[in-house]
This record gives structure tokens, C-alpha cells and sequence, in this order.
């Protein structure tokens, strides 16, 4: 079936460098995505979300890529912080109809540790 | 908080017990969705509701039984459940069902089966 995957199931980064976290999507009629932030003991929090006609936007310390001809999708986070500290996870809604119409499908998640 | 209410925050529940979690939104979505969370696993939609009516059933086991009287509540019913229904049970609503909105998501249930 279609699905949203990710690359690395971990990332750990020093305070101040940047992060980039990838996914890949196999779903060719997803038109939408989006990155979701979930720290301990929380629902995910929207970060960012793209359209699939752009392949970049950009936030503040975030921005997302989109590459739609291989289907991948990246987080970059600029000078990360403790804070930062979460999993990420990216997911996509098609509108292309059929079962998976208007359904937020997400990937397994990144586990992101920012040390001091 | 970012607008939906989930209750409670922790449920220890022997496998013969009946409870229900709530889920609360005063955003003016029209839609509802019910999440299950476990480790290592990918978000699992369980159900769908938009404007009070069940739109999706995500093939879930006839024990867990949802309910939305309203646009603003969404209940799931639990009884006889199994230890790997533990888990965290995450409410999330959307502005409407098949346009490209974002999903607001509660804190979540964290679901202990005995």
C-alpha cells in the first residue's frame, strides 16, 4: 500500500549545527504535506507544510523540500536548539480521491536529540 | 493547548472494564479523527467523522465503538480490551475532511490494558 516513510529513525546533533531530517513518500497523488513536531507526553504540533506545486518554503529556523521527481521530503532546522529535541514526523494528504481521499497518512518518525 | 481537549491524560484499565475517552474541539472544525499511537509505529487512523457522521472505519476491532453527538465532542468507547490495545489513543479535528488543512491534534490518552 502507499506510505510515508523515513530515511533515519535517529539524528543526534550538537547545539547550533543544523538538522535535516528526510522522508520519502511513495503515494504520486499526494498534493500535500506537511512536518509535525511531537515532544514527550504531547500530540504532534504542526511545524511546516508545502504544496506539491513548490519545493520549497520556508519558516523561522525551518524550511521543507520537496522533491517531487524522486518523492522526498526534508526538514531542515537551522541552529538547533535542546528545545528542538522531539520526533518528527512527515505526513501527506492526497486529494487525488479514491480511499485514501482527504486522509492524513504519516511516516514512522525521527527521533531528533540536540545535546548542549 | 492547542484547542483539542482530550480526557483523560493517563486510563489504566483491567480487560474486562468498560471506559470512554473524550475529546473536546471549539475550533469550528467540522471534522474528527481518532489516532492510535504505539511504538515504533507509524500513526494509525482509526476513524473519521465529518460533520457527526462516520465517514471512515479504519477496520477497527468492534471493541473500541466511537461516538460524536456534535461537531465539537468525539467519544471512544472501550470494552474488553486486549493488552496491545495499550497505547496512546491521539484526537485530532481538521477544518473540513479532503481539503489540504492541517490536522490539530490533543495531547492524547495514554492507554494502559491489564
Amino acid at each position: 500500500g502507499e506510505s510515508v516513510g523515513l530515511h533515519l529513525p535517529t539524528l543526534s546533533v550538537q547545539e547550533g549545527d543544523n538538522s535535516i531530517i528526510n522522508c520519502a513518500y511513495s503515494n504520486s497523488a499526494s498534493d500535500y504535506f506537511i512536518w509535525y513536531k511531537q515532544e514527550s507526553g504531547k500530540g504532534p504540533q504542526f511545524i511546516i507544510d508545502i504544496r506539491s506545486n513548490m519545493d520549497k518554503r520556508q519558516g523561522q529556523r525551518v524550511t521543507v523540500l520537496l522533491n517531487k521527481t524522486v518523492k522526498h521530503l526534508s526538514l531542515q532546522i537551522a541552529a538547533t536548539q535542546p528545545g528542538d529535541s522531539a520526533v518528527y514526523f512527515c505526513a501527506e494528504i492526497s486529494n487525488a480521491g479514491g480511499t485514501s481521499y482527504g486522509k492524513l497518512t504519516f511516516g514512522q518518525g525521527t527521533i531528533l536529540t540536540v545535546h548542549p | 493547548e492547542t484547542g483539542v481537549t482530550q480526557t483523560p491524560r493517563h486510563l489504566v484499565m483491567g480487560m474486562t472494564n468498560k471506559k470512554s475517552l473524550k475529546c473536546e474541539q471549539h475550533l469550528g472544525h467540522n471534522a474528527m479523527y481518532w489516532y492510535k499511537q504505539s511504538a515504533k509505529k507509524p500513526l494509525e487512523l482509526m476513524f473519521v467523522y465529518n460533520f457527526k457522521e462516520q465517514t471512515e472505519n479504519n477496520s477497527v476491532p468492534s471493541r473500541f465503538s466511537p461516538e460524536c453527538p456534535n461537531s465539537s465532542h468525539l467519544f471512544l468507547h472501550l470494552h474488553t480490551l486486549q493488552p496491545e490495545d495499550s497505547a496512546l489513543y491521539l484526537c485530532a479535528s481538521s477544518q473540513d475532511l479532503g481539503l489540504s488543512y492541517g490536522y490539530t491534534f490533543g495531547s492524547g490518552t495514554r492507554l494502559t490494558v491489564v
